[in-house]
């Protein structure tokens, strides 16, 4: 069954440091999303991609956050200056269609530390 | 849509019996509700997505009601196993956007 991947499933990197998250949604799906979960709180929606731009973003994806499809298989996240409480799990996930009912599919998240 | 509750935050249930928790959300500008079922070191699997009050949906064991007008959602268990142990999250959806709003979960342990 395909899924969704994401690489690396743990990243360490110091503060101030910039950091590529990448992954590999199902190869049929059009629409691209990061979530993040800081320890102990609820996974929050940073940003929505369809169609080669953002389409929806939080309150949390300011100006350190960028999301790139380089080609057509990979879906990566950019924080350019990391700060120590970026330090969150980071998931991936891909819907088929633009339909809101669809389901989200999930990666297992990397989880990134900022020291 | 913001505001999403699930109680009760975590949940120790004896292998064989049955078990429910909820999900509440503001019932305005609603959409579509999503069920997650997440254990540790995995991806959040999709379990269920409602959208019309009165929904209910079933895989095996597991199923969900929807009452969109109170703005409340429940997932039983049947007959729970051990692998049954995760955490359950719920994600309501309002209308325009994509980005899913998530509660913080029902942590479910089931105890052999």
């Amino acid at each position: 069954e395909p899924e969704v991947t994401q690489t690396p499933s743990h990243q360490v990197t110091q503060m101030g440091q910039e950091v590529i998250l990448r992954c590999v949604p199902i190869s049929n799906h059009l629409y691209f999303y990061w979530y993040r979960q800081i320890l102990g709180q609820k996974v929050e929606f940073l940003v929505s991609f369809y169609n080669n731009e953002i389409s929806e973003k939080s309150e949390i994806f300011d100006d350190q956050f960028s999301v790139e499809r380089p080609d057509g298989s990979n879906f990566t996240l950019k924080i350019r200056s990391t700060k120590l409480e970026d330090s969150a799990m980071y998931f991936c996930a891909s819907k088929r269609t633009g339909l809101g009912s669809y389901e989200q599919y999930f990666g297992p998240g990397t989880r990134l530390t900022v020291t | 849509i913001l505001n999403v509750e699930q109680s009760p935050q975590s949940l120790h249930v004896q292998e064989g019996d049955s078990t429910n928790f909820t999900c509440s959300f503001p019932s305005s500008n609603f959409y579509a509700l999503h069920w997650y079922r997440w254990e540790t070191a995995k991806s959040p699997e999709a379990l269920f997505v409602m959208t019309l009050n009165g929904d209910e949906k079933k895989k095996g064991r597991i199923s969900a009601t929807l009452n969109t007008k109170e703005g409340y959602s429940y997932l039983y268990i049947k007959g729970s196993q051990p692998e049954d142990s995760a955490t359950y999250l719920c994600a309501p959806k309002g209308g325009g956007a994509d980005g899913l709003t998530f509660g913080k979960g029902t942590h479910l342990i089931i105890q052999p």
